[in-house]
């Protein structure tokens, strides 16, 4: 089992569209995890970081689940510029903050 | 935010020679750097942990003594890559982490290295 595992992709979706991405984790002793968004042959870039409570940033709602070991991320109402592969990231130890990275979903949203 | 540089941003090499990547931190000083390395259509694989002043500690099936990580100082690390082959072709990313109570890092915009 992949220590991080995402929805396989790509998602195409229209402009407006609502779109949610799946990701789960296997290491029950992770405490930090983030959504990365990662452009054609760019460094990836930190979307939001994802707390048990939830966090929302405009469009953008993260949850987490540490029950389940599943996190989630919502865009609503996407844009044209949302179009990219979002990445699902977990620490791997709670010491020298190693992350591990899903395989990542492409989003692609069209007019 | 935080700014990470690397270079050089894209190098091609013939088979047989060495690489060395860098990565600085602009605007903060890195207790940690991190290089990972990313093949076509796949995510990013961490490969080592760079400690200012320490050894590297790779991940398992990370060749050491292939890939030469120094962390000279608080704000540069670099990678060697040695003897480089095509298979090492690939986009390698460092990122840098500044404050231990934190675990947000921050990407440089990686290299891209094709080996001939």
């Amino acid at each position: 089992r992949k220590e991080v595992e995402q929805d396989p992709g790509p998602f195409n979706v229209p402009e407006g569209a609502t779109v949610a991405f799946n990701c789960t984790y296997s290491n029950s002793a992770s405490q930090s995890f983030f959504w990365y968004r990662q452009d054609c042959r760019k460094e990836p870039k930190l979307l939001m970081s994802v707390y048990s409570s939830g966090n929302e940033d405009g469009r953008f709602t993260a949850q987490l689940n540490r029950a389940s070991q599943y996190i989630s991320l919502l865009i609503r109402d996407s844009k044209l510029s949302d179009s990219a592969t979002y990445l699902c990231v977990v620490n791997k130890d709670n010491q020298g903050g190693k992350l591990i990275f899903g395989q990542g979903t492409e989003l692609s949203v069209k007019p | 935010g935080a700014v990470v540089s690397q270079h050089p941003s894209w190098v091609i090499c013939k088979s047989g020679t060495s690489v060395k990547i860098e990565c600085r931190s602009l605007d903060f000083q890195a207790t940690t750097m991190f290089w990972y390395r990313q093949f076509p259509k796949q995510s990013l694989m961490l490969m080592a942990t760079s400690n200012e002043g320490s050894k590297a500690t790779y991940e398992q099936g990370v060749e050491k003594d292939k890939f030469l990580i120094n962390h000279a100082s608080l704000t540069l690390s670099t990678l060697t890559v040695t003897s480089a082959h095509p298979e090492d072709s690939s986009f390698y990313i460092c990122s840098a982490k500044g404050d231990r109570s934190t675990d947000t890092q921050y990407f440089g915009p990686g290299t891209r290295l094709t080996v001939l």
